[in-house]
């Protein structure tokens, strides 16, 4: 069965570089559909979507968000890296990774549980 | 790039039928399917709707999504209300670049 996993730091100080990684298991990145998008969502508001990537190494990135986003992948490991520069209080939020394949359904179908990002001097 | 927007709450009684529009900005509804998320206090969400109006097995069949082309919104309507059923509600759509959520609705059941 198809699982997702984030892991990274819970607290991260303003202008600091966030790294997050997300390890899946049950399928693969290199099946032709498939992707794996980041999702974050701050304390009592809405999913925000940041970015994605497709098995053939295509990237998308939120317009107001791309400048300070890569994503990455690693077939072999089974993971997915999101780094965001320049972090600033307001990014405080939880995010999610998710599986998404569009040869299937175009529904994000299996997320992770999520991990809470803080950022407070 | 467009946005999708949602009402920010609902309510209604149990037994009753709720209707969650989300309207698309700019470009067709029905050009890019919509999805629905369900989301639950401290749990990430899950797929109630897809693909417009397909139901993952699993779900039940008082939920059933709907677009519009004439408003450029699409509709999620659950029936026989359950307590249950209180939580978040997220619409999603994408274009050929970017992925969309709605702003989402609080679903109340009272």
């Amino acid at each position: 069965q198809i699982t997702l996993k984030e892991s990274g730091p819970t607290l991260v100080k303003p202008t600091q570089t966030l790294t997050l990684t997300c390890t899946f298991s049950g399928f693969s990145l290199t099946t032709s559909g498939v992707g794996v998008g980041w999702i974050r969502q701050p304390p009592g508001k809405a999913l925000e979507w940041l970015a994605f990537i497709y098995w053939d190494d295509d990237k998308r990135y939120s317009p107001s968000l791309k400048s300070r986003l890569t994503i990455s992948k690693d077939t072999f490991k089974n993971q997915v890296v999101l780094t965001m520069t320049n972090m600033d209080p307001v990014d405080t939020a939880t995010y999610y990774c998710a599986h998404r394949n569009i040869g299937a359904r175009h529904d994000f179908d299996y997320w992770g549980q999520g991990t809470l990002v803080i950022v407070s001097s | 790039n467009f946005m999708l927007t949602q009402p920010h709450s609902v309510s209604e009684s149990p037994g009753k039928t709720v209707t969650i529009s989300c309207t698309r900005s700019s470009g067709s509804i029905a050009s890019n399917f919509v999805q629905w998320y369900q989301q639950r206090p401290g749990s990430a969400p899950t797929t109630v709707i897809y693909e417009d109006d397909q139901r993952p097995s699993g779900v039940p069949d008082r939920f059933s999504g709907s677009i519009d082309s004439s408003s450029n919104s699409a509709s999620l309507t659950i029936s026989g209300l359950k307590t249950e059923d209180e939580a978040d509600y997220y619409c999603h759509s994408y274009d050929s670049s970017n992925q969309v959520f709605g702003g989402g609705t609080k679903l109340t059941v009272l």
